[in-house]
């Protein structure tokens, strides 16, 4: 089955300890990125990569890091987490066709993160 | 100014009737359209996507695309009790946005009372 699978799906944690969300995808997807849900601010985007060992940041990347070193995994990573840091975290994947208006992006089922 | 601008409801529709979202952009260069679904706690599910401008139908759902407004449009027809969730309205400019960058609305939640 096509999928996006994202470890942990909850997590509770303490200010200050290091803490990593991983995010897989077995479709051969070029493109992954991560997003934050928060209420009333929607979707935004932290980091994404175009392909391995390309990443960039996204319009909210304070305070987080990422890595592409396999094609179909794309970790993120909170060195510090901070109470501002409490959401929910989401990866998607696309073929990440650059220029073609029909590439969509599959979600994965979302990472909800309590920094205390 | 947001860059995508959309009622956050609740739209309260009876069962069977049209339901009908709006969505404005502020960015004249977006070229692709997308309306997801979302379940609370869930995560977005692509229901739609519209290139051009004009209606597009996918069974219940029709999306409207008008450019020179700056708006993109979903119709629910004959409204379902399980399509009461959040709608979010996306956009993508293939120029200006890196890679495959999506903005996001707030979303709207819809509630479909029977």
């Amino acid at each position: 089955e096509a999928q996006v699978t994202q470890n942990p799906r909850y997590l509770i944690t303490v200010t200050g300890k290091k803490l990593t969300v991983t995010c897989s995808q077995n479709m051969n997807h070029e493109y992954m990125s991560w997003y934050r849900q928060d209420p009333g601010l929607g979707l935004r985007q932290i980091y994404y990569s175009m392909n391995v060992e390309v990443t960039d940041k996204g319009d909210v990347p304070e305070g987080y890091k990422v890595s592409r070193k396999e094609k179909r995994n794309f970790p993120l990573i909170l060195e510090s987490p901070s109470p501002n840091q409490t959401s929910l975290y989401f990866c998607a994947s696309s073929f990440g066709l650059a220029g073609a208006n029909t590439d969509t992006q599959y979600f994965g089922p979302g990472t909800r993160l309590t920094v205390l | 100014q947001k860059e995508v601008e959309q009622n956050s409801g609740p739209l309260s529709v009876p069962e069977g009737a049209i339901a009908s979202l709006n969505c404005t952009y502020s960015d004249r260069g977006s070229q692709s359209f997308f309306w997801y679904r979302q379940y609370s706690g869930k995560s977005p599910e692509l229901i739609m996507s519209i290139y051009s401008n004009g209606d597009k139908e996918d069974g219940r759902f029709t999306a409207q695309l008008n450019k020179a407004s700056q708006y993109v449009s979903l119709l629910i027809r004959d409204s379902q009790p399980s399509d009461s969730a959040t709608y979010l309205c996306a956009l993508r400019d293939v120029i200006k946005a890196a890679g495959n960058k999506l903005t996001f609305g707030g979303g709207t939640r819809v509630l479909v009372k029977p």
